[in-house]
């Protein structure tokens, strides 16, 4: 159980395109996503927390015209990429917040998004 | 703030050896949870253990092991008998308790290698 998906695994795009990364929850219902970016050989960096039914909820420093957020249903995340730079490729990984009482504080995480851009 | 210090930015051993993974922690809040994570080359963290911070029990799974000592704020993960297969970085975490938002904070990991 607690299986979160990512699609695409990895992308490669030219700069200026918008891509749109997918995060499900296969398993379980999550109203809590959480997406993140990780640099070679660093920590996971929080980039915002994604609310079904809600707005999303940026860290300071991401810009939210940059990163689109919609959790659209309790197993659908998407973050949208928009007008991508080279800058902008790194490690992309979200994470599940499963909402069942005895599961609830753990996060589950995808497998991740290779993000290339050229 | 909370705050999560993995002291040990890369750690190597040959297999067969123990190897623990240091986690200290920074709280104000009087209940979180402590967790690790894996993470292989492939990059997908793998969840490994949730710990309640009024739960001081040490608990082992199979080869792997947790010391929670809430004097000191140290959550630390030992590996019996490593494996290469153990090679990875590992990740200590805190959330807070309280809020609808209950973020993780994780530490900066440690890179494991386990040579044949």
């Amino acid at each position: 159980g607690a299986v979160v998906s990512q699609h695409p695994s990895r992308v490669i795009c030219k700069s200026g395109t918008s891509v749109k990364i997918e995060c499900r929850s296969l398993d379980f219902q999550a109203t809590t996503m959480f997406w993140y970016r990780q640099f070679p050989k660093k920590s996971l960096m929080l980039m915002a927390t994604s609310n079904e039914g809600s707005k999303a909820t940026y860290e300071q420093g991401v810009e939210k015209d940059k990163f689109l957020i919609n959790h659209a249903s309790l197993t659908l995340s998407t973050l949208t990429v928009t007008s991508a730079h080279p800058e902008d490729s790194s490690f992309y990984i979200c994470s599940a917040r499963d909402s069942g009482l005895a599961y609830r504080e753990t996060q589950y995480f995808g497998p991740g998004t290779r993000l290339l851009v050229l | 703030a909370q705050k999560v210090t993995q002291a040990q930015t890369e750690i190597s051993v040959v297999e067969k050896e123990d190897v623990t993974l240091d986690c200290v922690y920074e709280t104000r809040d009087t209940t979180y949870y402590l967790f690790w994570y894996k993470q292989p080359p492939s990059g997908e963290l793998v969840f490994l253990i949730r710990r309640n911070s009024f739960d001081e029990q040490n608990e082992i799974s199979g080869r792997y092991s947790w010391n929670f000592q809430k004097s000191t704020s140290s959550f630390n993960f030992t590996i019996t008998a490593s494996q290469v297969v153990d090679s990875a970085v590992y990740f200590c975490a805190l959330s807070e308790s309280y809020g609808s938002a209950r973020q993780l904070t994780f530490g900066s990991g440690t890179q494991l290698t386990v040579l044949p």
